[in-house]
This record gives structure tokens, sequence and C-alpha cells, in this order.
């Protein structure tokens, strides 16, 4: 049974750097890419990128510029940066697995609220 | 990006009824069309996949169909657990988009 759980700080100022890291247990680390997914009330649910365990990543265009994400495959975890926050990064932020190659999110983790507040 | 939109935003439905949800995509994508359930404070929970597989566990009162544009999700017979937010989302082509959600509530 695949789980993914995902730590990180829950409050940050504007022009901060969000800090997201997701632990996977159970099944393969490799053969999948490991997405970050958010959804906040004004923009619904957004995709936000992927990594497989070579490190190969894609981006949204929309977020690009201020998004990295990255891998440990020796801890089995990937995690999530996201410079220059400001309040419209504010979201509930889920870490998230196809469950088969190619095809959508089908383990999610429980997801984090970032808020984003002076 | 592929742009997905809902209809309806809100359906208001009883215990034991049919009811359908659209979802269209702003350009073709075959049938690489996922639907999810989302009720408050929980993760989405994926129901069907490539427009009209049922994912594994899910009750077989759900039912996806649509290739192309149009999709649609149906429920056979509504149960009291059905009361929750659906989505639609395309994995055709990156970055992957999502429907802006459709909630059922009770009548």
């Amino acid at each position: 049974q695949v789980q993914l759980q995902q730590w990180g700080a829950g409050l940050l100022k504007p022009s901060e750097t969000l800090s997201l890291t997701c632990a996977v247990y159970g099944g393969s680390f490799s053969g999948h890419f490991w997405n970050w997914i958010r959804q906040s009330p004004g923009k619904g649910l957004e995709w936000i990128g992927d990594i497989n365990h070579s490190g190969s990543t894609k981006y949204n265009p929309s977020l690009k510029s201020r998004v990295t994400i990255s891998v440990d495959t020796s801890k089995n975890q990937f995690s999530l940066k996201v410079i220059s926050v400001t309040a419209a990064d504010t979201a509930v932020y889920y870490c998230a697995r196809p469950r088969v190659p190619q095809g959508p999110a089908g383990y999610w983790g429980q997801g984090i609220l970032v808020t984003v507040s002076s | 990006d592929i742009q997905m939109t809902q209809s309806p935003s809100t359906l208001s439905a009883s215990v034991g009824d049919r009811i359908t949800i659209t979802c269209r995509a702003s350009q073709s994508i075959s049938t690489w069309l996922a639907w999810y359930q989302q009720k408050p404070g929980k993760a989405p929970k994926l129901l069907i996949y490539k427009a009209s597989s049922l994912e594994s566990a899910v009750p077989s009162r759900f039912s996806g169909s649509g290739s192309g544009t149009e999709f649609t999700l149906t429920i056979s017979s509504l149960q009291p657990d059905d009361f929750a937010t659906y989505y639609c989302q395309q994995y055709n082509t990156f970055p992957w988009t999502f429907g802006q959600g459709s909630k059922v509530e009770i009548k």
C-alpha cells in the first residue's frame, strides 16, 4: 500500500521561501513521476510540477520561474521549494503519485495548508 | 494550457437520484481524462481514469464517458456518501489542468 506523508512550514511572510517535503512509504520509488499539486479558493486545483527518481522535472509554466522540485532517493522523499511567495501562493499543497505510470494522481498526501501573510 | 470547464457548478439532488456532470476541454484530449471526488478537508480521490475506467474499489454506480472534448460523469443512484465536490482533470498535455469543480448538495 502506497502512502505519502508530507510536512513543512504552514505560515510564511511575503517574499519568504515555501519548503515542503513528501515521504513515500510502500511501492516502488523508481518508475513513477512524483507530483506537487495545490488548491486555493481562488484558482482551484493547480498542478505545480513533477519529478522522477532520476531527477527529471516538469513544471507548470505559470510557476516555473519560482519553483524547484528535488528528489532524495536514499530516503524515498521528494521536495518542493517556491521562492518569493505572495498571498496568491496561499493554498493547500498536496504531494501525489499516479497509480500507474502516465496516469492521473491515484495516491495523495494528506495536504498542508500554507498561509502567506504579513 | 488546456482549459477544463465543468457544469453545473452546483447541483442539488436527493438520495436515489441519477445525476450527470459535464466536463468540456478547450481542445481534444482523446480519453486522457480523470474524475475525482473531494470531501471537505480531504485530498481528492480518484474515481475514473481514461474517461471511463473505474478505479479499483469505486462503486459501480459511478461511470464516465466521452472522448475528444466532451465528457460526463454519471452517478446512477445517489447515495448519502456521494455528496461532495467532483473535479475533472486532463492528463493529455502538460501542464495538467483541472475543472473548477461541481458541488453535489442535498436537496
